[in-house]
């Protein structure tokens, strides 16, 4: 069984510019998830998808958005970048939503603001 | 409200002694608790979890966790160190409806020679 994948790897971008990852979750997998692993912040939570809809955020501005396509896929994009938004962005999916499911996490995406 | 400590940023043990690290939580309900490993430039990836069932959890890698609601800890060990769990390690609460996931802020576990 395939694990979850994201792209790009690497992603290197200068400060205004707009940065879009992305995210396939594993096969009949219908949530997901995404985190941002800044230096010193540890891991937090931004974005949860769900059958398509966001069913819930972190606490990041609005420039952080994102969306699921009908194939489970996800996206998150970041408008303006900042120097501060220099993270792992990890995506994650789940069964569901149950509280027994558990979250597998895909090796991330590097995103570099200069 | 819910949320996790790791009380230690770094820990350090020689190969073939024992590991424990600390997390301590918090939260208003029944917890759901994980503990991730994150290998360098690799992926996190689940060691066990506890959701309400046997308070001692086996994990994958000869790791285990015990859920003591008294101490509101989850504390992870393993009998005796490898070289290949030198990594960080997070621990997990989730939220009651499992939306949200809340991280501690890792240990990182250096193995000794």
């Amino acid at each position: 069984e395939a694990g979850v994948t994201q792209s790009p790897t690497h992603l290197i971008k200068t400060r205004g510019q707009q940065a879009t990852l992305r995210c396939s979750p594993i096969s009949g997998h219908t949530s997901v998830y995404w985190y941002q692993q800044a230096l010193g912040l540890g891991l937090q939570f931004l974005l949860w998808y769900d059958e398509g809809e966001e069913r819930n955020r972190g606490n990041f501005p609005p420039r952080f958005s994102g969306r699921q396509f009908p194939n489970y896929s996800s996206e998150l994009n970041v408008n303006a970048l900042e120097l501060e938004d220099s993270a792992l962005y990890l995506c994650a999916s789940s069964r569901s939503s149950g509280r027994t499911d558990t979250q597998y996490f895909g090796p991330g995406t590097r995103l570099t603001v200069l | 409200a819910q949320s996790v400590t790791q009380l230690d940023s770094h820990v350090s043990v020689s190969e073939g002694t024992p590991v424990l690290l600390r997390c301590n939580y918090s939260s208003s309900y029944s917890p759901s608790l994980f503990w991730y490993v994150q290998h360098p430039n690799k992926g996190l990836q689940l060691l066990l979890k506890y959701t309400s069932a046997a308070t001692l959890v086996k994990g994958i890698n000869g790791f285990e966790a015990e859920f003591k609601k008294s101490e509101t800890s989850f504390h992870l060990t393993k009998p005796s160190a490898h070289m290949s769990d030198a990594a960080e390690y997070f621990c997990v609460v989730a939220s009651y409806n499992f939306n949200k996931f809340y991280f501690g802020s890792g240990t990182k576990l250096n193995v000794k020679p």
